[in-house]
């Protein structure tokens, strides 16, 4: 069975400071993987995706992510925060192909002025 | 964004009622999944459909039946609604092709009293 670990629940930052969330999975080959991020009261929308090749991977709003497979974490960045950034953060991860998606708890970003 | 709406948005209901929650898409998108979201534990999945009358079942289906008679829509029935059940529920749709993305709709609060 595969699993998806946010070890943060919340996360308190500094508008203009950096950010980092975290994401551990554990699965035996190397998943499709996923960053989507959920304003309040809305949808969740895509902000960044891996499958293969570089491992640092560049998406929405400034965001990347980095894939290290020895420490099975896909881990997102962003150098400074705006406080629009502030939402609720889900690590996914997928087997390759199979197209069903396994969530970890969420991460709350709450931006401070 | 994807054209994905889901209906109701809100609703409240008693225990021991059915009820059923209704998702269209106009993508024309060949995958429909249903999950629902709780604190501290993400997204999990409920149901999925690759295809017109092809379903099964995801992580957390008790308590739950899906049929999809047509591409565009994809119910989730509740069939004697719980409180266990008070929960935000999410369509999502994705082509199917393996490095695709998965999109979601703008959610269902579903409350069970």
């Amino acid at each position: 069975a595969q699993s998806v670990t946010q070890p943060d629940i919340h996360i308190t930052v500094s508008e203009g400071a950096s950010l980092e969330l975290r994401c551990n999975y554990s699965y035996g080959a190397t998943p499709y993987l996923f960053w989507y991020v959920q304003s309040p009261g809305q949808g969740l929308q895509l902000l960044l995706k891996y499958f293969s090749g570089d491992t640092l991977v560049q998406g929405i709003k400034g965001f990347e992510a980095e894939f290290k497979r020895s420490q099975s974490s896909f881990n997102l960045r962003k150098p400074s925060v705006h406080w629009s950034d502030a939402a609720e953060y889900f690590c996914a991860v997928d087997k390759a192909a199979g197209n069903k998606l396994t969530f970890g708890g969420g991460t709350r970003v709450l931006v401070k002025p | 964004d994807a054209g994905i709406t889901q209906s109701p948005r809100h609703k409240v209901t008693e225990t021991g009622t059915p009820v059923t929650l209704r998702c269209h898409q106009t993508e024309n998108h060949r995958y429909m999944y249903w999950y629902r979201q709780d604190p501290g534990h993400g997204l999990r999945l409920i149901h999925y459909s690759y295809g017109v009358k092809d379903t099964d079942k995801g992580e957390v289906s008790d308590g739950y039946s899906v049929s999809r008679s047509k591409t565009e829509d994809f119910l989730l029935t509740l069939e004697s609604a719980t409180s266990s059940q008070t929960s935000v529920y999410f369509c999502a749709i994705t082509s199917g092709a393996s490095t695709d993305t998965q999109y979601f709709g703008p959610g269902t609060r579903l409350t069970v009293l």
